[in-house]
């Protein structure tokens, strides 16, 4: 099993529609979870990070976090085709282990 | 201010040669890690500094791979012998201290190995 699964697609929706990207994870131990957004050939951008129990919005991005399920999710609202991307859903484990463990990423595509 | 900067951003060199890749943080940031990217993963961790020491290389894939920080701020990842299986995209990311705080992601370094 990976540390860190998620569904590679393409997950293909049409602009104004809501996109739901999913992420779960082993290690029941891990305190802080983050999306990347990338776009082909370039670095990941942070998009959001959540640390507890619940939602966190941040304008058309909200982040959902379900420890008890090991299960993390991003919600894109009103999706436009610049959202067209790799989104990377990556976990940071428990006390001094910093390094970030990313999934595979899904490929979302906006369609006109 | 500025962000994360790599060099050189592509590297094209033959089998069996030497590669060094460099990282400079965002200003201020003691904390700096290297991953590596193939075509279709996301980012595989290698090494985390802070300061001048490795705090965590359990992610380098063998001795060929070592990594420096001699004042707490640059980087610089040196490969020896490189192999085919080398090739990847090279990330440098910073952060404030470490802690769960946000890392930023560098350009990267594209590495060939013919």
């Amino acid at each position: 099993q990976k540390e860190v699964e998620q569904n590679s697609g393409p997950l293909s929706v049409p602009e104004g529609a809501i996109a739901s990207l999913n992420c779960t994870y082993s290690d029941r131990g891990s305190q802080s979870f983050f999306w990347y957004r990338q776009y082909s050939g370039k670095s990941p951008e942070l998009i959001m990070s959540i640390y507890s129990n619940g939602d966190k919005e941040d304008g058309r991005f909200t982040a959902q976090l379900n420890k008890a399920s090991q299960y993390v999710s991003l919600l894109i609202r009103d999706s436009q085709p610049s959202d067209s991307a790799t989104y990377l859903c990556a976990v940071k484990g428990y006390g001094t282990a910093s390094k970030l463990t990313f999934g595979t990423g899904t490929r979302l595509q906006v369609t006109l | 201010g500025a962000g994360v900067s790599q060099t050189p951003s592509n590297k094209v060199t033959e089998k069996g040669k030497y590669v060094e890749l460099r990282c400079d943080p965002i200003s201020g940031h003691t904390a700096l890690y290297w991953y590596r990217q193939s075509l279709g993963q996301g980012p595989e961790f290698l090494i985390y500094f802070q300061g001048t020491g490795a705090a965590d290389d359990s992610g380098l894939p063998n001795d060929r791979f070592f990594a420096v920080r001699p004042e707490g701020s640059v980087s610089t990842l040196k490969i020896q012998r490189t192999e085919r299986g080398d090739s990847a995209v090279y990330l440098c990311a910073s952060s404030v201290s470490g802690g769960a705080e946000t890392q930023y992601f560098g350009p990267g370094t594209r590495l060939l190995v013919l």
